[in-house]
């Protein structure tokens, strides 16, 4: 089975400042990786997704992520956060079988980011 | 437009009643997804669908009940037998088997009183 650590649950930033975002993950088999966004009230989008290739993927807005296969890591940089980017953030990963997913998601329990003025 | 529809957004019953959550999708998308929502825990997955009429268990499927009649609907209902129903329920789409990712919809917080 799988699982997904996101290692800090609050993370306070002041706008303007950089930030990362820690995830870790177990698996037995081979995974895609999975950042979305959740604003309050609302369903999630997705940020950004590695799914074989550059381990280093990124986002329209800014946001980038490093898939470390060595330490089963994804965390997510921003180098310069705004107000905007305040929202919680969930990490998930899919188990690869035969070179495919069906898809299920096992998330981590979230990171609430906050951008202060 | 093309999305997933999530009914109603609020929904509040009593306890001991069964109620019914509505997925609507109209993106031609094979697998269908149900996901509960609670502080602090993340999502879980409560049941999915990758074709009609056939679903599986997800992790937390005790309590709950799923139906895949048509490719566009996955509706959840939530049973009596669910002992803590309060949460933020999330339903997902996606293409099928292969590299994509799911879909969301805008979700439907159920309170029980």
């Amino acid at each position: 089975a799988q699982s997904v650590t996101q290692l800090d649950s609050q993370v306070p930033v002041f706008e303007e400042a950089p930030v990362e975002l820690r995830c870790n993950y177990s698996s037995s088999v081979s995974v895609y990786l999975f950042w979305y966004v959740q604003y309050p009230n609302q369903g999630l989008q997705l940020l950004l997704k590695y799914l074989s290739g550059s381990t280093l993927v990124e986002s329209i807005n800014g946001f980038e992520a490093e898939f470390n296969k060595s330490q089963t890591s994804f965390h997510l940089r921003k180098p310069s956060v705004h107000i905007s980017d305040t929202a919680e953030y969930f990490c998930a990963v899919s188990e690869v079988a035969g070179g495919t997913s069906y898809g299920k998601l096992t998330f981590g329990q979230g990171t609430i980011l906050t951008v202060h003025p | 437009d093309g999305g997933i529809t999530q009914s109603p957004k609020y929904l509040f019953r009593k306890e001991g009643q069964n109620v019914t959550l509505s997925c609507e999708q109209n993106l031609n998308h094979d697998a269908m997804y149900w996901y509960r929502q609670d502080p602090g825990q993340g999502l879980r997955l409560i049941y999915y669908s990758q074709i009609v009429n056939d679903f599986q268990k997800g992790d937390i499927a005790e309590g709950y009940s799923v139906s895949r009649e048509k490719k566009e609907s996955f509706p959840l209902t939530v049973t009596s037998a669910q002992k803590n129903p309060t949460a933020f329920y999330l339903c997902a789409s996606r293409p099928g088997q292969g590299n994509t990712e799911a879909f969301f919809g805008q979700g439907t917080r159920l309170t029980v009183v």
